[in-house]
């Protein structure tokens, strides 16, 4: 059974310019949350889709941005990039619809703003 | 808010010695308390997690402890092994509240020769 694929694995973006990043989520899997991990911060909860509806949310301004696809398919955007958006940002998928402490997570995008 | 904390940021042990690692957190209302390890270039991994009811759970080689009156969770890892080595994330989880968890911030366990 495949893992949680995530593409790209890396990017180097120039400040003010816009990212998409994907996730596939493990097949049968319906709900995709997004996290942010830096050194400084940790890893942050961005936020978490389910049936192509945004269940959840973090503490991240509208310039992070996400949708999902009837196939569970995630795409996160972050637009007008800052210095501070470089990050490892990080797809887990969940089995169980109603949450679940198991989240299968992808390897990762690293994202550098330059 | 839910805040969640680990006690030490590198933590170093000898092969074959039991390693303890450290959370503090803030809400008690979390429902479950979990443990990730993530290994260098990968994502983090599911380990153990605790019921809030609960003050022990074990699983294989490794063994979790809650501590509700001072909101402390440890994992204590039996016979640690050089493939133990990576970055270990305690984190909360509570009822309703879909996929999110919150996640401390990580203590590096070292495991020496």
């Amino acid at each position: 059974k495949a893992g949680v694929t995530q593409t790209p694995r890396y990017l180097i973006k120039t400040r003010g310019q816009q990212v998409t990043l994907s996730c596939s989520p493990i097949s049968g899997h319906r709900s995709v949350s997004w996290y942010q991990q830096t050194p400084g911060q940790g890893l942050q909860f961005l936020f978490e889709y389910f049936s192509e509806t945004q269940r959840n949310k973090g503490n991240f301004p509208g310039r992070f941005s996400g949708r999902q696809f009837s196939n569970s398919r995630s795409e996160m955007n972050v637009s007008t990039l800052e210095l501070g958006d470089s990050a490892l940002y990080l797809c887990a998928s969940s089995l169980d619809p109603r949450g679940d402490t198991e989240a299968f997570f992808g390897q990762g995008t690293r994202l550098t703003v330059v | 808010g839910e805040s969640v904390g680990l006690h030490l940021p590198t933590l170093s042990v000898q092969e074959g010695d039991n390693s303890i690692i450290n959370c503090a957190y803030s809400n008690s209302a979390s429902d479950y308390f979990i443990w990730y390890k993530q290994e260098s270039g990968k994502g983090p991994q599911f380990i153990i997690d605790i019921r809030s009811n609960m003050d022990k759970r074990q699983g294989q080689r490794v063994t979790v402890l809650l501590n509700k009156t001072v909101k402390h969770l440890s994992l204590q890892i039996a016979a640690t092994q050089p493939g133990d080595s990576a970055v270990y994330f305690c984190a909360v989880w509570r009822a309703g509240g879909g996929n999110k968890l919150t996640f401390g911030t990580g203590t590096q366990l070292k495991v020496e020769l």
